[in-house]
C-alpha cells in the first residue's frame, strides 16, 4: 500500500511560475526522496533530505520537512516545459528498513 | 558510469507464459531493489538484496514470481504463468548503502503487456 499522498494530484501552471507540490506520509522515516519520472519511462532522482534536516535547496529546487506533520512539499521555482513530469515524493523506513514507499504522484504540465 | 539497464523495454506475452526480466545495475552497487508501478500509481516495492542475499519480499510478491541476484552483480525477476494482473512497469534501482543515507538509483523499466 501506498505511504502516502500527493497533493496535488495535478498542476498546470504557465512556465517562468513556481511549481508546489506536498507528500503526507504516514510512519516515522530515516530520510524522504523526491524523483521525477517523464511519461512512461524511469525514475530521476532529485534531491534527499534526512530526518533531521528542515529545508535543502538544489539548483532550482527547495524541499522542505515538518517531521511533526509528516509532510513534505517541493518548490520548483522559474519552471520550464522540461520540467513537465509526474513527481514523486518516497519515504524509507527506521530500523533499517530500505524498501522505498512511495506516494501516488503529482501530475506537473508546464505551459508554454 | 553506465546507470541502472534493464532487459528487455517492452515485453508482450501471452497469459499463462513464462517471463523473465533482466536488470543490470551500477557496477560497485552493493543493493538492489525490484519495484512494480501500474498506470497512475507510485512504484510499490517487491523485493531487495544486499549483494547476492534476498533480504526482503513484498507480499505482493506471489509464489509466481521469483528473483535472483546470483553472484551480487545483475538479477533476474521471472514471472511464472503470467495473468493479465501482472501487466505493469518493472522497475529495478540499485544503490551502496552508506551509513544510513542510500539514494536508489532507477533503471528505465521494462513495461509488461499480458494478453
Amino acid at each position: 500500500s501506498q505511504q502516502g499522498e500527493e497533493d496535488p494530484q495535478a498542476l498546470s501552471i504557465q512556465e517562468g511560475e513556481n511549481a508546489t507540490m506536498n507528500c503526507s506520509y504516514k510512519t516515522s522515516i530515516n530520510n524522504l526522496q523526491w524523483y521525477r519520472q517523464n511519461s512512461g519511462r524511469g525514475l530521476v532522482h532529485l534531491i534527499l533530505i534526512r530526518s533531521n534536516e528542515r529545508e535543502k535547496h538544489s539548483g532550482r529546487l527547495r524541499v522542505t520537512l515538518d517531521t511533526s506533520k509528516k509532510s513534505s512539499s517541493l518548490l520548483i521555482t522559474a519552471s520550464r516545459a522540461a520540467d513537465t513530469a509526474s513527481y514523486f515524493c518516497a519515504t524509507d523506513g527506521i530500523q533499517g528498513a530500505q524498501k522505498l514507499v512511495f506516494g501516488q504522484g503529482t501530475r506537473l504540465t508546464i505551459n508554454p | 558510469d553506465t546507470g541502472v539497464s534493464q532487459d528487455p523495454r517492452h515485453k508482450i506475452t501471452k497469459r499463462g507464459q513464462n517471463v523473465t526480466f533482466r536488470c543490470d545495475p551500477i557496477s560497485e552497487h552493493n543493493r538492489l531493489y525490484w519495484y512494480r508501478q501500474t498506470l497512475g500509481q507510485g512504484p510499490e516495492f517487491l523485493t531487495y538484496f544486499q549483494n547476492e542475499a534476498q533480504l526482503e519480499k513484498s507480499r505482493l510478491l506471489s509464489d509466481r514470481f521469483s528473483a535472483e541476484r546470483p553472484k551480487g552483480s545483475f538479477s533476474t525477476l521471472e514471472i511464472q504463468r503470467t495473468e493479465q494482473g501482472d501487466s505493469a512497469m518493472y522497475l529495478c534501482a540499485s544503490s551502496f548503502s552508506d551509513r544510513g543515507e542510500e539514494t536508489q538509483y532507477f533503471g528505465p523499466g521494462t513495461r509488461l503487456l499480458v494478453l
